[in-house]
């Protein structure tokens, strides 16, 4: 069966500091892969999706950058965060035949 | 693009009555429309979807109705129970590529 796992669960970063969120998706090949951002008590922001290796789409401009460097794993970077930041990472994953989303345990992260 | 429209933000109902979450979409080509459940500090997860070619789907005591003409759908839950209480998203696909575009979420609380 399919699995996703990302982390780090939680960090707390200072403002114009670097980030790095990691999702690996497990049995299946060639997922679509997301970023979503969900803003304390808001709703879910798509940030990224990509279709396969180095194809990454932005779906916000901001300061995030998005990485796909093999198959089953998107990284999530920041090279200087803001306070604005803050949120509840979520990584998910779909199959390219399939309609339904699938979310990661998602990455709390907050910005001092 | 694509704008979801998800209503009321906040519902609370006493147990064992209905509860009934309602949306709205503008891309008359959407064609795949889940819903989430999301509870306190959690991912989000799939509860029950629909496909433009049904009207009504149900599972025990969940059920989503579709209206294409409107462009609306509603999730119903019947017979509440208080682990029913969480924030609840409804989606609707875009593009080629089916992602999805999420409203901003119901919080609802079942009261014993």
């Amino acid at each position: 069966s399919q699995t996703i796992h990302q982390w780090p669960a939680t960090l707390v970063q200072p403002v114009g500091s670097p980030l790095s969120l990691e999702c690996t998706v497990e049995g299946t090949s060639n997922p679509n892969l997301y970023w979503y951002r969900q803003a304390a008590g808001r709703g879910l922001q798509l940030l990224f999706y990509s279709i396969g290796i180095d194809q990454i789409s932005s779906e916000v401009p901001q300061n995030l950058s998005a990485s796909r460097p093999q198959d089953r794993q998107f990284i999530l970077s920041s090279k200087k965060l803001l306070l604005s930041d803050s949120g509840f990472y979520l990584c998910a994953w779909r199959d390219h035949s399939g309609n339904t989303i699938y979310f990661g345990e998602g990455s709390w992260l907050t910005v001092v | 693009g694509e704008n979801v429209e998800q209503h009321p933000s906040t519902l609370s109902v006493q147990e064992g009555d209905s509860a009934v979450i309602k949306c709205t979409y503008s891309d008359s080509a959407s064609n795949y429309f889940p819903w989430y459940k999301q509870e306190l500090g959690k991912r989000p997860q799939l509860i029950i979807d629909i496909r433009s070619n049904v009207g009504e789907k149900k599972d025990q005591r969940i059920a989503v109705t579709l209206n294409k003409t409107a462009k609306h759908f509603s999730l119903h839950i019947t017979e509440t129970q208080p682990e029913d209480s969480a924030v609840y998203f409804c989606a609707a696909s875009i593009g080629s590529q089916g992602n999805l575009i999420f409203g901003k979420g119901t919080k609802l609380s079942v009261k014993p």
